[in-house]
């Protein structure tokens, strides 16, 4: 296990709806990863969130944000959602720095119907 | 453009048998990282290993080894003996040095390994 760990596991949403997905880095670690896997594909950098602010982002639209908090705990938050923002949302937690390993937790998988 | 080919979208192979899976990069940095990822089917992805674009070095670790070429641009995995619990999704990364995030990975599509009995 990495010590990361994610919440819900599982998650039905109505298109047009706002969703908050959790995370819960591992210990010691200082900077959090979203990712978005959709069926089939690699999971697509969303946005990494240091020191409670947003240090890098992905092709991603603004209904797209986040937060960090000073437990280095993490919040994504999806407005206003599509059809094709079902995926697996997996985050990530590691130490600020080049190249250091990512830990990830299990994901959420999210649907929206 | 930073990119990384997985070409391989599935493998079956028998178990006790070697399997190679293939990865090639794409990237202008002279400084880069690549890793491997393993995805059982319940979601969570396992780090395997990470190499810096400095060290060619191949490695072993158990049944699992490595190929860094940066001739070649690959960083090819291979599994030594599979067992039956090596059945994942295995993802190559690139991470690159000069990003505002560092640490942000570019994945592969992924290759699907099915190792049967």
């Amino acid at each position: 296990e990495t010590g990361v760990t994610q919440s819900p596991t599982h998650l039905i949403k109505t298109r047009g709806q706002q969703v908050t997905l959790r995370c819960s880095s591992q210990s010691g670690h200082n900077t959090v990863s979203w990712y978005q896997q959709a069926l089939g594909q690699g999971p697509q950098f969303i946005f990494q969130y240091y020191r409670e602010e947003e240090n890098g982002r992905g092709n991603f639209p603004p209904r797209f944000s986040g937060l960090q908090f000073p437990n280095y705990s993490s919040e994504l938050n999806v407005n206003a959602l599509e059809l094709d923002d079902s995926a697996l949302y997996l985050c990530a937690s590691s130490l600020q720095g080049r190249g250091t390993e990512a830990f990830f937790g299990q994901g959420t998988r999210l649907t929206v119907v | 453009a930073q990119k990384v080919t997985q070409a391989q979208t599935e493998i079956s192979v028998v178990e006790k048998e070697d399997v190679t899976l293939d990865c090639v990069y794409e990237t202008r940095d002279t400084t880069y990282y690549l890793f491997w990822y393993k995805q059982p089917p319940s979601g969570e992805l396992v780090f395997l290993i990470r190499r810096n674009s400095f060290d060619e070095q191949n490695e072993i670790s158990g049944r699992y080894s490595w190929n860094f070429q940066k001739s070649t641009s690959s960083f090819n995995f291979t599994i030594t003996a599979s067992q039956v619990v090596d059945s994942a999704v295995y993802f190559c990364a690139l991470s690159e040095r000069n990003r505002g995030s560092q640490g942000n990975l570019i994945f592969g599509k992924g290759t699907k390994l099915s190792v049967k009995p």
